[in-house]
């Protein structure tokens, strides 16, 4: 099963703030990383966060604490050109190159 | 342009043919990995690869061969594709671990019959 857990699915409206949680099983990774995938194209990066805390780049600010198993994307003042699906992954420190991938959140906007 | 590139971009084949998807970068990347993609399962990782000649396995490396005998190119070879194969495969690479950026290639989609 997959060791990161993440919403299917999020419907917003245009200038609204969404947060995509994202829950891990295993302790041990060097850190979380998000992708966006716009449908028929490939995954891009968004964020990586290496320690606990907020990561702000533009719109998108990323988040992870480490002693609660979890971290989130947040997507601010949403634009239509924002539904897409969202990954976070991380990668497993047993395995040093070894990634694991969330199955991805739908992220709608609507006008 | 920096780039990732795979082809083929469509392919449509049957049971037991061999075939070879090819990845190559131009960034000079020392880390590249392949992941097929099926819906609701998100990215799964196949392999992966450090550097040159080094090679590991991801989480479903079952079916498939890579090998790395050039730091730009980094082929998935399917010796005997089954049904259960068919899907969007990516390639990507990174500058080192992979950890920060991961540059993907505009994918490759599987159908074998």
């Amino acid at each position: 099963g997959q060791s990161l857990e993440q919403p299917s699915e999020v419907t917003a409206v245009e200038g609204a703030i969404v947060q995509i949680n994202c829950t891990y099983q295993t302790s041990g990774f060097y850190g979380l990383s998000w992708y966006q995938q716009h449908d028929g194209g490939a995954p891009t990066f968004l964020s990586y966060n290496a320690l606990d805390g907020l990561e702000e780049t533009g719109r998108f600010s990323s988040f992870l604490s480490r002693s609660d198993s979890y971290g989130y994307l947040l997507l601010q003042e949403l634009q239509m050109k924002d539904s897409a699906s969202y990954f976070c992954a991380k990668e497993t420190t047993d395995s040093w190159g070894k990634f694991q991938f969330g199955a991805g959140t739908q992220v709608v906007v609507t006008p | 342009e920096a780039q990732v590139t795979q082809n083929p971009r469509y392919l449509i084949t049957v049971t037991g043919k061999k075939l070879t998807v090819t990845c190559s970068q131009n960034m000079n990347h020392e880390y590249m990995s392949w992941y097929r993609q099926d819906p609701g399962l998100g990215l799964r990782q196949i392999y992966y690869s450090m550097n040159v000649e080094v090679t590991d396995k991801g989480d479903v490396p079952e079916g498939y061969k890579v090998s790395r005998k050039e730091k730009r190119n980094f082929p998935l070879i399917l010796e005997s594709p089954s049904p259960n194969q068919t899907s969007l495969y990516f390639c990507a690479s990174s500058g080192t671990s992979g950890r920060e950026t991961q540059y993907f290639g505009p994918g490759t989609r599987l159908l074998v019959l």
